[in-house]
């Protein structure tokens, strides 16, 4: 079955620290794509990145980086030196595939809640 | 703008009654999802549609029912069926399959 595991349940972080949020997913599909999802208090889930189980190169877009590793099936997000804008709730998810296609449904981690002090 | 768009913001309804959400979306995008979301959880898909007229149940579709009769939209009813409605449901649109979905502002069910 797959599964997405965000074991950090709540961080609390001071303004310009960095800051990773791990991500942990079980599949066994040979193709898939991971996908992180910002929720500030508005509610609306916004995209943040997707990557697909080819590409393990890093990404890195301004303070976010993410670093993906198919070895220990993680997908962990680093803020880096973060500001109070950055608290909110992020969500990795996982795409489910169902033999070769996919139904375009995501699987979702329990979510981690960042809270940056200033 | 395009986008999706969630009504109402806040729902209130009594218990036994049926509620429907609505979701419009001007993206032109094929698939359309609910889902819904608990405190602390994250988000559980409740039905999703590749195309007009077609429908799938997803993993926690009792008590809900959905139609898809135009490209643009897709309600969720909430029926009396439903034993917890209380909740925030969120409606997601994507282009088709691996591409990521966006997400509408949700709707905020409260049943009392």
């Amino acid at each position: 079955a797959q599964k997405v595991t965000q074991a950090q349940t709540e961080i609390s972080v001071v303004e310009k620290e960095d800051v990773t949020l791990d991500c942990v997913y079980e599949t066994r599909d040979t193709t898939y794509y991971l996908f992180w999802y910002k929720q500030p208090p508005s509610g609306e889930l916004v995209f943040l990145i997707r990557r697909n189980s080819f590409d393990e190169q890093n990404e890195i877009s301004g303070r976010y980086s993410w670093n993906f590793q198919k070895s220990t099936s993680s997908f962990n997000f680093t803020i880096t030196a973060s500001q109070v804008v950055d608290s909110a709730v992020y969500f990795c998810a996982l795409s489910e595939a169902v033999g070769s296609s996919n139904t375009g449904k995501l699987i979702f981690g329990q979510g981690t809640t960042l809270q940056v002090k200033p | 703008d395009g986008g999706i768009t969630q009504s109402p913001k806040y729902l209130f309804r009594k218990e036994g009654q049926n509620v429907t959400l609505s979701c419009e979306q001007n993206l032109n995008h094929d698939a359309m999802y609910w889902y819904r979301q608990d405190p602390g959880q994250g988000l559980r898909l409740i039905y999703y549609s590749q195309i007009v007229n077609d429908f799938q149940k997803g993993d926690i579709a009792e008590g809900y029912s959905v139609s898809r009769e135009k490209k643009e939209s897709f309600p969720l009813t909430v029926t009396s069926a439903q034993k917890n409605p209380t909740a925030f449901y969120l409606c997601a649109s994507s282009p088709g399959s691996w591409t990521e979905a966006f997400f509408g502002q949700g709707t905020r069910l409260t049943v009392v």
